[in-house]
């Protein structure tokens, strides 16, 4: 695997309390990606990165905030779960746009709201 | 939105044949990926194929694509045991948001 760690690997947690998901690379690579994966939809881009304090939204962004202080971290916020929220969670990283190269995923983040 | 759709949805075969697993996709592309994800694991990337190519190789893996169709296809010969996995293409926006726009999957089962 492409070195991406995914912090915590499971976490249930109540509904209206705040999670940080962490996803922290050793690749040195520009593009960081935050997906959620849940049955029937496939993998929805929820916010990327393109360099330090550079992000933007993805397709399912409401509920979410992320943040980039260095190159090899990015943190995915919920600020007051909701049920809708349990998912899987996936970083991913790729070393230039995603339309010229390939993309490395992390080994997700189970995360539970009850 | 999804933008590649996977057919068929699950797909079970025995060891030793091959597997095809199609894609079909909306608006224009740069590229199409395929990945592979094993229970519980991560998304692997397979293979990537420009929008000016038609076909490709890799070890057991053959794609094909067809731009003025929007599809694609993803061909595994010789099935093992351990290519069971769900197979997932992916595409870029061709130039709006980065990010790659997946598709549901196909579910491949190998029986031996």
């Amino acid at each position: 695997d492409a070195g991406i760690t995914q912090s915590p690997r499971h976490k249930v947690t109540e509904t209206g309390t705040p999670v940080t998901l962490r996803c922290h690379q050793t690749e040195n690579h520009r593009y960081m990606y935050w997906y959620r994966q849940d049955p029937g939809h496939g993998l929805r881009l929820i916010h990327y990165s393109y360099g330090v304090k550079d992000t933007d939204k993805g397709e399912v962004s409401d509920g979410y905030s992320v943040s980039r202080s260095k190159t090899e971290d990015f943190l995915l916020t919920l600020e007051s779960a909701t049920s809708s929220q349990t998912s899987v969670y996936f970083c991913a990283i790729s070393e230039s746009r995603v339309s010229n190269t390939e993309a490395f995923f992390g080994q997700g983040t189970r995360l539970t709201v009850v | 939105s999804q933008q590649g759709e996977e057919d068929p949805q699950a797909l079970s075969i025995q060891e030793g044949e091959n597997a095809t697993m199609n894609c079909s996709y909306k608006t224009s592309i740069n590229n199409l990926q395929w990945y592979r994800q094993n229970s519980g694991r991560g998304l692997v990337h397979l293979i990537l194929i420009r929008s000016n190519e038609r076909e490709k190789h890799s070890g057991r893996l053959r794609v094909t694509l067809d731009t003025s169709k929007k599809s694609s296809s993803l061909l595994i010969t010789a099935s093992r045991a351990a290519d069971t996995a769900s197979y997932f293409c992916a595409t870029d926006e061709g130039g709006g948001a980065d990010g790659l726009t997946f598709g549901k999957g196909t579910h491949l089962i190998i029986q031996p």
